[in-house]
């Protein structure tokens, strides 16, 4: 069965930078986009970044407009890992963040536990 | 950017049908709508994929509906497990646009 298990939250402070992975098991990896979405707390979720299976270029990337410039997202086809490179970190970035799958219309069909970050100083 | 609209809150006691709706402009347009439900805790779930298809196990009191610009999720004879927060999702121009959820109580 397809298994998203992220890791490399924590706590940081304003301004410093963080980077998450997600490892992915139970179906082909490169065959299928991916994507980061966050839950703040009190809020709903938000999408933050989609990444296209192949991933090879920044053409592949898509951000939402808070994170562009900041953040980055990649993937390595080769370890069956997704990332987030997160620099610049502001107080509003604090959530739990989640790896989804695409299931190839940007419907999100498998989720990771998520991770948290937390940005306070 | 583009927003999706959802009621806040919906409260239903048990047994009765749920309706959550979710309003935008190019919905039923050229993209549909999915839904998922967060429990406190839990990684959020697929409920309805696009077109209005069900993924296998969830039950079938979950569905789905398009009329014009509006999307409705609706549960029948909804049960206290179903207590949760359910977001809609689409996308436009390679952004993805969640609702901002509706929280369902059960009593």
């Amino acid at each position: 069965q397809v298994q998203l298990v992220e890791s490399g939250g924590g706590v940081v402070q304003p301004g410093r930078s963080l980077r998450l992975s997600c490892v992915a098991s139970g179906f082909i990896f490169s065959n299928y986009a991916m994507h980061w979405v966050r839950l703040a707390p009190g809020k709903g979720l938000e999408w933050v970044a989609m990444i296209s299976f192949e991933g090879s270029d920044e053409n592949d990337e898509f951000y939402v407009d808070s994170v562009k410039g900041r953040f980055t997202i990649s993937r390595d086809n080769s370890k069956n890992t997704l990332y987030l490179q997160m620099n610049s970190l502001r107080v509003e970035d604090t959530a739990v963040y989640y790896c989804a799958k695409d299931d190839g219309v940007f419907t999100f069909d498998s989720w990771g536990q998520g991770t948290l970050v937390t940005v306070s100083s | 950017s583009y927003d999706l609209t959802q009621p806040p809150s919906l409260s239903v006691s048990p047994g009765q049908t749920a309706s959550i709706t979710c309003s935008g402009d190019k919905l039923g347009t050229k993209h549909n709508c999915c839904w998922y439900q967060q429990k406190p805790g839990q990684s959020p779930v697929l409920l309805i994929s696009q077109y209005n298809k069900r993924p296998s196990g969830i039950p079938e009191r979950f569905s789905g509906s398009i009329s014009g610009n509006t999307a409705t999720l609706t549960i029948s004879g909804t049960q206290t497990m179903d207590e949760a927060d359910y977001y809609c999702q689409t996308w436009d121009s390679l952004n993805v646009v969640f609702g901002g959820g509706t929280k369902l109580t059960v009593l």
